[in-house]
């Protein structure tokens, strides 16, 4: 059976320090991995990897890809109270036909200033 | 730029009532639709995804359907609310091909509690 493993559950910090979420999985016919932070409502969408060893950036946020080890990090540097969210983590897989994604259970962020 | 909108945003509905949640997409054609639902300190569920207009295919046993009568409409209902279908339902929509076929956009969402 297809999964995706997010640690730790939950996290809590101080702003400006630097925090690592992992992601691992075990699917079939894996095609991506993508990160994405929710806050109150919807999942905003954060990055998508499908090459091993290529960082992708955005601002304080990085992410890279291991498909050797099956396993993503996600690090925030210089933490704010903004980035308090749930971090989602979910791979594609081809299945049926389509491109499904299996999310992980995510990862609570609290930054506490 | 695409836009996704749900509604309503929340709901209370006794066990035993009947169910319809709305999701419109625009400035996009022809996408694959997508209705997720998220239990409480749990990842995402996906329960149909639509490849077209009429076409839905689903995911998990259920008392739920989809519909999509329009190609960016998808509707989700329930004839028979039970009190495990309380949770957050999201929709969500991706391009057919290319290279952002993969991700995935979601909507606000709609917080349902059966009572």
């Amino acid at each position: 059976e297809d999964k995706v493993v997010q640690s730790p559950l939950s996290l809590v910090v101080h702003e400006g320090d630097t925090v690592t979420l992992n992601c691992s999985y075990e699917v079939t016919n894996f095609r991506s991995l993508l990160w994405y932070k929710q806050e109150k409502k919807a999942p905003t969408f954060l990055f998508m990897l499908t090459s091993s060893g290529i960082e992708k950036k955005s601002g304080r946020l990085s992410s890279i890809l291991d498909k050797k080890e099956l396993f993503s990090i996600l690090n925030i540097t210089a933490t704010q109270t903004g980035d308090s969210a749930i971090y989602l983590c979910a791979v594609v897989t081809f299945s049926g036909g389509y491109n499904k994604l299996i999310f992980g259970a995510g990862t609570r962020l609290a930054v506490h200033p | 730029s695409q836009t996704i909108h749900q509604w309503p945003a929340t709901l209370v509905q006794p066990v035993g009532s009947p169910l319809s949640l709305e999701c419109t997409v625009e400035g996009t054609s022809n996408p694959n639709l997508y209705w997720y639902r998220q239990a409480a300190g749990r990842g995402l569920q996906l329960l149909f995804y639509s490849v077209g207009i009429g076409q839905i295919s689903s995911e998990v046993p259920q008392n739920l359907s989809a519909s999509r009568p329009q190609d960016r409409q998808f509707i989700l209902s329930s004839k028979k609310l039970l009190l495990s279908d309380s949770g957050f339902y999201l929709c969500a929509w991706s391009d057919i091909g290319g290279p952002t076929a993969y991700e995935q956009y979601f909507g606000p969402g709609t917080r349902l509690t059966v009572t």
